[in-house]
């Protein structure tokens, strides 16, 4: 099956630093989203990005589908971002396949 | 109001039991998800539901039984509860023909005494 790899495993931050969060997989895909599993467990929807740019607050993310990689930018960090953020994707098997396989996350801390 | 609501939100009960969680969505959405999250956190898919038909069962074992009344169902039965299947459980809904986003409950942490 396909594979999802997210770097950094860890990462610690001072609130107010920009950090860069890397997704890559590998075969092509049709969905990429990208998940913020806050302190209560929640999984929080941030982007569906397969390919492309998009912006939301201090959060953008791009896909270069062509090169099997994604990345999530978090701009001006706050203790709030605190969590694991999570890749998923959802592979072109030319089929029904419907389901995300996820990579295994990034855990960052944000310290006030 | 919430889009995908799972009941309950914790679930404690003793090996051998018999157990169930619910999920409904208002999206209407045609597909549906069970995930489970384990003590590392690494979310796998187990099931997926299209139109009430299911899609794919992950390999997982015969004790968990998924059943679709409707498109906006989608509950997880589990027999015969055993230690290893403390975790969290995700139930998730998109639009049908894959591909499309998915959206996720709350989860219900399952611990098993």
């Amino acid at each position: 099956g396909i594979q999802v790899e997210q770097s950094p495993p860890d990462l610690i931050l001072q609130e107010g630093a920009n950090s860069t969060l890397r997704c890559n997989f590998s075969d092509s895909v049709n969905n990429l989203q990208w998940f913020h599993q806050n302190p209560w467990g929640q999984l929080i929807n941030l982007f569906y990005i397969p390919s492309g740019t998009k912006q939301n607050g201090r959060l953008s993310a791009t896909t270069v589908a062509t090169e099997r990689y994604s990345l999530l930018y978090i701009s001006s960090s706050q203790t709030t971002d605190s969590g694991v953020y999570f890749c998923a994707v959802e592979r072109n098997s030319g089929g029904s396949n419907y389901k995300l396989t996820f990579g295994k996350g990034t855990l960052l801390t944000v310290n006030p | 109001d919430t889009a995908v609501s799972q009941t309950p939100k914790y679930l404690v009960t003793q090996m051998g039991n018999d157990k169930s969680i619910k999920c409904e969505q208002n999206l209407g959405h045609d597909t549906m998800y069970w995930y489970k999250q384990d003590s590392k956190k690494f979310l796998k898919i187990m099931f997926s539901y299209n139109n009430k038909e299911l899609i794919i069962n992950e390999t997982v074992p015969n004790r968990f039984s998924p059943k679709s009344p409707d498109k906006a169902h989608l509950n997880l039965h589990i027999n015969s509860l055993e230690l290893g299947d403390s975790a969290v459980y995700f139930c998730a809904s998109s639009q049908s023909g894959g591909f499309q986003p998915q959206h996720f409950g709350d989860g219900t942490r399952l611990s098993i005494l």
